[in-house]
């Protein structure tokens, strides 16, 4: 069966600071990737989407990057956080076809200080 | 564009009492919709979907929806509600472009006891 690990579970960091979050997938080989963002209140935030290695969409211009380095990895980074990048960061994935529902992993809790 | 409403930021319930959350969706062909479940702190989990075959859709911790054409609506139901019940629900519809899922903003729901 499919897992899908997401780590650290939680997270503080100094603004100015980087940041690098980590996803996997196992059990699946070609999935779509997906990372995306609770801020109190404002729902379901789109961040980055992958299709492949190497391919990344980005939905909402910020000071976050993602990349796909193998098949299965997903990694969310900053150079310098900044206080409004505090959320719950939820890395997903799903199967490549439009009525797959996604899988979601545990979440990071990320506050910046 | 295509969009996803959700009636009702919270939604109060007696235990025992009929759940009803309603979700609304916008769509100029038949979607594919799907209702998510999450719990506080965690990761969203997929409750039900409907891929355009029967019209009542039957779940998981016994919710069901229906998919209604006419009024272009997919509302979740319990018949009785239970503690465990309490969390955030959230529908969402495929965006049958590009993979993604358009996401209702979420209602919580709260059980009374």
């Amino acid at each position: 069966s499919q897992t899908i690990h997401q780590w650290p579970a939680t997270l503080v960091q100094p603004v100015g600071s980087p940041l690098s979050l980590e996803c996997t997938v196992e059990g699946t080989s070609n999935p779509n990737l997906y990372w995306y963002r609770q801020a109190a209140g404002r729902g379901l935030q789109l961040l980055f989407y992958s299709v492949g290695i190497g391919q990344i969409s980005s939905e909402v211009p910020q000071n976050l990057s993602a990349s796909r380095p193998q098949d299965r990895q997903f990694i969310l980074s900053s150079k310098k956080l900044l206080l409004s990048d505090s959320g719950f960061y939820l890395c997903a994935w799903s199967e490549g076809v439009v009525y797959s529902p996604l899988h979601f992993g545990n979440g990071t809790r990320l506050t910046v200080t | 564009a295509q969009s996803v409403t959700q009636l009702g930021s919270h939604v109060s319930v007696s235990e025992g009492a009929l759940v009803l959350l309603r979700c609304n969706y916008s769509s100029s062909v038949p979607p594919y919709l799907f209702w998510y479940v999450q719990y506080p702190n965690q990761g969203l989990q997929l409750l039900l979907k409907y891929t355009s075959a029967a019209t009542l859709v039957k779940g998981i911790n016994g919710f069901e929806a229906e998919f209604k054409k006419s009024e272009t609506s997919f509302h979740l139901t319990k018949p009785s509600a239970h503690m465990s019940d309490a969390a955030e629900y959230f529908c969402a519809v495929s965006d049958l472009g590009n993979y993604q899922l358009i996401w209702g903003a979420g209602t919580k729901l709260i059980i009374k006891p």
